[in-house]
């Protein structure tokens, strides 16, 4: 079984700052991917960024990273030059890459809050 | 762009009544899923489907039925719904296994 566990129910970062928002999963497939969704208060799940287990880089699209740690099974999102826009919940998830796991489990949440 | 449509945003039914939620993605994909969202336990998956009259039941099935007649349409059914059905529903599509999945705006579901 997948599991997903986000272990910051709240955070609050001051602009301009970088903001990490810490992912740990747990799985026993060989093969697998790892995603980050932001979720604004206006409830669309929003995709930001992928890592695939075999990925030999970090992903990063625009201001955002994944800090991925395969030994450690963690898969941190790092939001650099943080702005008012990025407030929002923010949801890891993970789909194994086998027929038949593909759906996405994902952890908690993490809500951010950008403070001016 | 990817756009995946679900019919209501906010919905108020009664305890007892069957409840239709329709979900309608305009990119030809093969993957569906429907998803309830609550306070502290993030998204949990209901029904996927990978095929047109093809489903599979996720983690919390229990009350829910869903239909897949045409490839754009994954509809879920709650059959007599009760008040822990109470939730906000997200819908998603994906091309493939290793494509993200692409939400809908959800539906905020009341059951009275």
């Amino acid at each position: 079984a997948q599991k997903i566990t986000q272990t910051q129910p709240g955070m609050f970062v001051q602009e301009k700052e970088a903001v990490t928002l810490d992912c740990t999963y747990d799985t026993s497939d060989p093969s697998y991917g790892l995603f980050w969704y932001k979720q604004p208060s206006s409830g669309e799940m929003i995709f930001l960024i992928y890592q695939g287990s075999y990925d030999q880089q970090n992903a990063t699209e625009g201001r955002y990273s994944l800090n991925f740690q395969k030994a450690r099974k963690s898969a941190n999102l790092v939001i650099s030059a943080s702005q008012l826009g990025d407030s929002a919940m923010y949801f890891c998830a993970m789909r194994g890459a086998n027929f038949g796991n593909e759906k996405l489990t994902f952890g908690t949440g993490t809500r951010l809050t950008i403070i001016p | 762009d990817v756009k995946v449509t679900q019919s209501s945003r906010y919905l108020v039914k009664r305890t007892g009544e069957k409840v239709f939620l329709e979900c309608v993605q305009d990119m030809d994909h093969e993957n569906m899923f429907w998803y309830r969202q609550d306070p502290g336990l993030g998204l949990r998956l209901i029904y996927f489907s990978y095929d047109v009259k093809m489903k599979e039941k996720g983690d919390i099935p229990e009350g829910y039925s869903v239909s897949r007649e045409k490839k754009e349409r994954f509809s879920l059914i709650l059959e007599s719904a009760s008040t822990n059905q109470t939730s906000m529903y997200l819908c998603a599509s994906s091309p493939d296994s290793h494509q993200p999945q692409h939400f809908g705006d959800g539906t905020r579901l009341s059951i009275l």
